[in-house]
């Protein structure tokens, strides 16, 4: 299957601050990526859908001046959480498709970032 | 609204024991149904998914799972499961009709399987 790739894989920084976490289709080109949140022992909960080009739709709940979506290019989405606190501590991850306004395509999951604010 | 749910949290079996997860989504329109694996300290797999066409979809590693309409139902089978397969399984459903793909998730079920 394709590959997406995610960096970092862990992250610490300190409470205030900004972290960027980035998504990358390596072998293919990704129309819209998700980003999701994960809880331990929990579900991954979608934060929002990231489309190329245009802004990012979020869920209900999440607060888009916290979580700075940016979808640059058809390989590259970041996530940027702005003013972090502990917690935002939790485990992040990407997934993409390709040719996305087809039915039958599924997502290809990134390894995740594991973010800690201390 | 779109959901998904997971009645079993954690499952414990001995090997070779046959496996059943389920899975129940609500969806208003037609819907794709997947099942994902996320080994420890891994990134999610995909074991199968389904789409169309035949209700018993199979998966890779002998997972299959059948799609039941009537029952908004997308349980994951295997007949005998091996240590390997402890892990965390999610069910995910996705709009058909959405043209953003968006998938949900159940909360999991982590199977642990003793030797």
């Amino acid at each position: 299957g394709a590959v997406v790739s995610q960096h970092p894989s862990r992250v610490i920084c300190k409470s205030g601050t900004s972290v960027k976490i980035e998504c990358r289709s390596l072998d293919f080109q990704a129309t819209t990526m998700f980003w999701y949140r994960q809880f331990p022992k929990q579900s991954l909960m979608l934060m929002a859908t990231s489309n190329e080009g245009s802004k990012a739709t979020y869920e209900q709940g999440v607060e888009k001046d916290k979580f700075l979506i940016n979808h640059a290019s058809l390989t590259l989405s970041t996530l940027t959480v702005t003013s972090a606190h502990p917690e935002d501590s939790s485990f992040y991850i990407c997934s993409a498709r390709e040719r996305t306004h087809q039915w039958n395509t599924e997502a290809f999951f990134g390894q995740g970032t594991r973010l800690t604010v201390v | 609204a779109q959901s998904v749910s997971q009645h079993n949290h954690h499952v414990i079996l001995s090997e070779a024991a046959s496996l059943e997860l389920g899975c129940n989504y609500s969806y208003g329109g037609t819907v794709n149904l997947f099942w994902y694996v996320q080994y420890p300290g891994q990134h999610l797999q995909l074991l199968l998914k389904y789409f169309s066409g035949d209700p018993l979809v199979k998966g890779i590693k002998g997972f299959e799972a059948e799609f039941i309409k009537s029952k908004f139902s997308f349980n994951l089978r295997k007949p005998s499961v091996q240590w390997s397969d402890t892990a965390e399984y999610f069910c995910a459903g996705s709009d058909r009709g959405s043209t953003l793909g968006r998938l949900y998730f159940g909360r999991g079920t982590q199977l642990t399987v003793w030797p």
